[in-house]
């Protein structure tokens, strides 16, 4: 069955980085496009990153271009989240999501990861 | 990328009907077919229930149906359970190559 798996977050100062990985199985890695949404506390939920099948296109949120960075690995089953210059408003659950094919929707998600950055 | 626009609540009783709007603009719900809605229970990963404005993933019942006019898509729940309470988001592919979230719905189930 299809498992994603995100790295354990935690909490860290303003103006610091952190990365995100999401571990999948279950399914051809390789073949999908994946996401990255967010949560903040008490808030809805917030699309974040975007990435195709091969790496080679890549879109953002504005409220996080320019700062965050996502990637994968593809011999690994591994997508990842690379995230800079983290501000408080960057407090939230991260998910990673698998995209269904070719309907822009996400079937599959992981449990979330909690990210918390405070000084 | 302004969040697409969704009734803070909605509530109904048990074997009602319910319908969850969500607007947004030429940009996103308007321009593509990719219109899709999430279940949300506090605590657990969100799971798809309509994707392509109408379509239902395996699994899902079919008291859940989606549709689109204009700029506003819909979200109907019939016969409704008390294991529906959960906040419903809609979501949206748009023109920018983004997508975008409606800010969330909490179902009630009196």
């Amino acid at each position: 069955q299809v498992q994603l798996v995100e790295s354990e977050g935690g909490v860290v100062q303003p103006g610091t980085s952190l990365r995100l990985s999401c571990a999948a199985s279950g399914f051809t890695f390789s073949r999908y496009e994946m996401h990255w949404v967010r949560q903040a506390p008490g808030k809805g939920l917030e699309w974040v990153a975007f990435i195709s099948y091969d790496g080679s296109r890549k879109y953002y949120a504005d409220s996080v271009e320019g700062r965050f960075s996502i990637s994968r690995d593809n011999s690994k089953n591994t997508l990842y989240l690379h995230m800079n210059s983290l501000r408080a408003e960057d407090t939230a659950l991260y998910y990673c999501a698998k995209d269904r094919s070719n309907s822009f929707s996400y079937d599959y998600w992981g449990q979330g990861t909690l990210v918390t950055v405070s000084s | 990328q302004s969040a697409l626009t969704q009734p803070a609540s909605v509530s109904g009783s048990p074997g009602q009907s319910i319908t969850i709007s969500c607007t947004g603009t030429s940009s996103d719900v308007g321009a593509y077919k990719y219109v899709s809605w999430y279940q949300h229970h506090p605590g657990k990963a969100p799971k798809l229930m309509i994707y392509e404005v109408s379509n239902r993933p395996s699994g899902v019942s079919n008291r859940f149906s989606g549709s689109k006019s204009g700029h506003t898509a819909s979200l109907t729940i019939s016969g409704l359970q008390a294991e529906d309470e959960a906040d419903y988001y809609c979501n949206s592919y748009t023109t920018s190559d983004t997508w975008v979230f409606g800010g969330g719905t909490k179902l009630t189930v009196l």
